[in-house]
């Protein structure tokens, strides 16, 4: 069946490291790529999607490649601030509507 | 616009006792999903309405759960009777169709005791 891999956190940073949290997945057929991110007390929403190969989704300064030949979809981001504190989640969406997510990655950025 | 309205917040229920989720979806979507998210892992899908027929629900336990979605537009998602292990945040969420964003309501903290 599908399934994502994210890479294990939690994953602590100083306020404008690099960061890139790793995605990988297995799929039939083409699925849409997303990243959600749940702050602090505050539920899942969408931070960036892309829907075919070599897409690049970006918001907020995040950004991730779809890249078939590996079957990753990393997020990355150039300099974190402590507002990016939060459990990030890697997920797929297949064509027939299945979805899965992975188990999430806790980023603490701190000052 | 209104987000993914979901209703009670938290529930705390005895062992063999019955519970039931409420889930109104942004208007005009016709797909909803319901998730169950156990502490430190990711949502995992229940169960998937495209208007009120159902889609998936190959992941639901069905001798315990069940859920439905009348008129295409609310949904309610029934333990019956709960278990230890059904404590977890039960994530309600629409989108306008299949494989686009999903919008996700604040959740349903359960606790069985």
């Amino acid at each position: 069946g599908d399934s994502v891999t994210q890479m294990e956190g939690p994953v602590t940073l100083s306020e404008e490291a690099f960061l890139t949290i790793n995605c990988t997945y297995t799929a039939t057929g083409y699925p849409s790529l997303f990243w959600y991110v749940q702050y602090p007390g505050e539920g899942l929403q969408l931070l960036l999607k892309a829907t075919k190969a070599d897409d690049k989704g970006s918001n907020k300064g995040f950004e991730a490649t779809y890249r078939k030949e590996t079957t990753s979809f990393h997020l990355e981001k150039g300099s974190v601030q402590v507002s990016d504190s939060a459990v990030y989640f890697c997920a797929l969406y297949t064509n027939a509507g299945k979805s899965t997510f992975g188990d999430g990655t806790t980023l603490t950025v701190k000052p | 616009e209104a987000g993914v309205a979901q209703s009670p917040r938290y529930k705390i229920i005895e062992k063999r006792q019955s519970v039931a989720f409420w889930c109104n979806p942004i208007s005009g979507h016709a797909t909803l999903y319901w998730y169950q998210q156990i502490l430190g892992q990711g949502p995992k899908l229940l169960i998937q309405f495209q208007n009120n027929g159902v889609v998936d629900d190959s992941q639901l336990p069905k001798d315990r759960f069940s859920a439905e979605r009348l008129k295409g537009v609310d949904s309610t998602l029934k333990i019956q009777p709960a278990k230890l292990e059904d404590s977890a945040v039960y994530l309600c969420a629409s989108s306008l169709g299949t494989n686009t964003e999903a919008f996700f309501g604040q959740g349903t903290r359960l606790t069985v005791v």
